[in-house]
C-alpha cells in the first residue's frame, strides 16, 4: 500500500495550459504539503494544510492554486504553464501535532514546452 | 529563512566518515533529516525535538544544539548505500507545522 501517492508520475504541457496534479496519503495525517524542487535540488515549501485548513501560502504565484477537498487529499492546479514552472513537485504529509516526520509522494515531473 | 547546510558536497571512499552540518538564523523547534537519491523521492533519517539531543540510526546520527541553532548529521563508517543527498529541514518555535528545508548536501561513496 502506497503511504502517500501522487498522479500523474510525469506530465509534459505546453506553455499556457492548465494541469492539476493530485496527491493522496492513507496514513491518516492531519497536514499535507506541496514542495516545489529545482534543477538545483532545492526543496521549496509552497503550501500546507492542516485538516483542510490552509497554514502555509509561501510567495507563490496566483497561478498555483491548493483545493483540499478532505484531510486525504491535496491537489494543485496550475494556470497559464509557463516554463519556469518546470520542476519535479512533491507531496508530502505528517502529523504536526505529534511532531513524525513527513512521508514524500514519489513527486510529479512537469516539463513545460 | 531556510536553513544553511555546509558542505555542500562531499566525496568519500567507503569506510570513511563524514558530518554534514545545519544551521539557522531562527530559533528552531525541530530538525528533521532525510536522505534522497536520484530520480526517487526524499526519505526520513530522523528527528531532534529538544535541546541538545542525538539521535542514532545504524551508523547514522545527530546531534541537536538549541543553543547555536545547529544540528549535525554523522555518517560512520559509510557504505555505498549512503550515496544520495541529505536534506535537513527545520521548524521554528513559532511556526511548527512549517518544514523548511536547507539546500542539500550530496554525498558519494566511492568503492
Amino acid at each position: 500500500d502506497t503511504a502517500v501517492s501522487q498522479t500523474p508520475k510525469y506530465l509534459v504541457t505546453q506553455m499556457g495550459n492548465d494541469k492539476s496534479i493530485k496527491c493522496e496519503q492513507n496514513l491518516g495525517h492531519d497536514t499535507m504539503y506541496w514542495y516545489k524542487q529545482d534543477s538545483k535540488k532545492f526543496l521549496k515549501i509552497m503550501f500546507s494544510y492542516n485538516n483542510k485548513e490552509l497554514i502555509i501560502n509561501e510567495t507563490v504565484p496566483n497561478r498555483f492554486s491548493p483545493k483540499s477537498p478532505d484531510k486525504a487529499h491535496l491537489n494543485l492546479h496550475i494556470n497559464s504553464l509557463e516554463l519556469g514552472d518546470s520542476a519535479v513537485y512533491f507531496c508530502a504529509s505528517r502529523n504536526i501535532d505529534r511532531n513524525t516526520e513527513a512521508f514524500f509522494g514519489q513527486g510529479t515531473r512537469l516539463t513545460v514546452v | 529563512q531556510q536553513p544553511v547546510q555546509s558542505p555542500q558536497a562531499v566525496i568519500l571512499r567507503e569506510g570513511e566518515d563524514a558530518v554534514i552540518n545545519c544551521s539557522s538564523s531562527k530559533a528552531l523547534y525541530s530538525v528533521h533529516w532525510y536522505r534522497q537519491k536520484h530520480g526517487e523521492a526524499p526519505v526520513f533519517l530522523m528527528i531532534l525535538l529538544k535541546g541538545g539531543e542525538q539521535k542514532g540510526h545504524d551508523k547514522i546520527s545527530a546531534s541537536f544544539n538549541e543553543k547555536k541553532q545547529q544540528s549535525s548529521l554523522y555518517l560512520t563508517a559509510s557504505q555505498l548505500s549512503y550515496s544520495g543527498t541529505y536534506f535537513c529541514g527545520t521548524e521554528s518555535p513559532s511556526n511548527t507545522g512549517k518544514l523548511i528545508f536547507g539546500q542539500g548536501t550530496t554525498l558519494q561513496v566511492k568503492p
